[in-house]
């Protein structure tokens, strides 16, 4: 069964440093990889994904994510980090064989401090 | 905002009740998915409906049952209601395949009291 982990509960970073979350994941067969950020409250808004072909994923506001199949990582970054990101970010995964779960991490706070 | 709407947003319900949750999918969005989500963890998958029958569940008891409807929207059903259901529940829905990322509605927070 696929899994991910996201090994730190909360990423503090100063803004306009450049922002990382990591992600690795385990899955049978080929990956489909998600990050998605959740604001207090709400839903889950879809960031970025990787399906295949260039390992480096470009998504919405600014956000990039680096796919390594070797360490089995897929994680998130941002170049300069705004106050604005401060969120829940949450990667997933998906495998190729037609199962349909999306297997989420517990989740990264992310604390952008002014 | 993802197209996708769930009902209603708060609920509050007794142990041993039994709750029915909604949500209408993005258009042109054929598989619908359940997820609960516990406080302080990720989501967690419950079940997805794709062109009206069930065709993937997780590790959920089956007091846990939905429905699809033929426009694609959808109903998530808990009987006998245990104080650990508490959550937000969320409904996601996609075009069908395994690359296709899902959309999300703002969830459906249960309280059982």
């Amino acid at each position: 069964a696929q899994s991910v982990a996201q090994p730190e509960d909360q990423v503090n970073v100063a803004e306009g440093n450049p922002l990382t979350v990591k992600c690795t994941y385990s899955v049978s067969g080929n990956p489909y990889l998600f990050w998605y950020v959740q604001y207090p409250n709400r839903g889950l808004q879809f960031l970025l994904k990787y399906i295949t072909g260039d390992n480096l994923v470009k998504g919405s506001y600014g956000f990039e994510a680096e796919f390594n199949k070797s360490q089995t990582s897929f994680h998130l970054k941002k170049p300069s980090a705004l106050v604005s990101d401060s969120a829940l970010y949450f990667c997933a995964v998906r495998d190729s064989y037609g199962n349909n779960r999306l297997a989420f991490g517990k989740g990264n706070q992310v604390v952008v401090i002014p | 905002e993802t197209g996708v709407t769930q009902s209603p947003t708060h609920l509050i319900k007794t142990r041993g009740q039994q709750v029915t949750l909604r949500c209408s999918s993005q258009s042109g969005h054929n598989t619908v998915s359940w997820y609960q989500q516990a406080l302080g963890q990720g989501p967690q998958f419950i079940f997805q409906y794709y062109r009206e029958e069930e065709n993937g569940r997780g590790n959920f008891p089956p007091r846990f049952s939905g429905l699809q409807f033929p426009n694609y929207s959808s109903e998530l059903n808990v009987n006998a209601l245990e104080l650990d259901d508490s959550a937000l529940y969320l409904c996601a829905s996609r075009r069908p395949g395994p690359e296709t990322e899902a959309f999300f509605g703002q969830g459906t927070r249960l309280t059982v009291v």
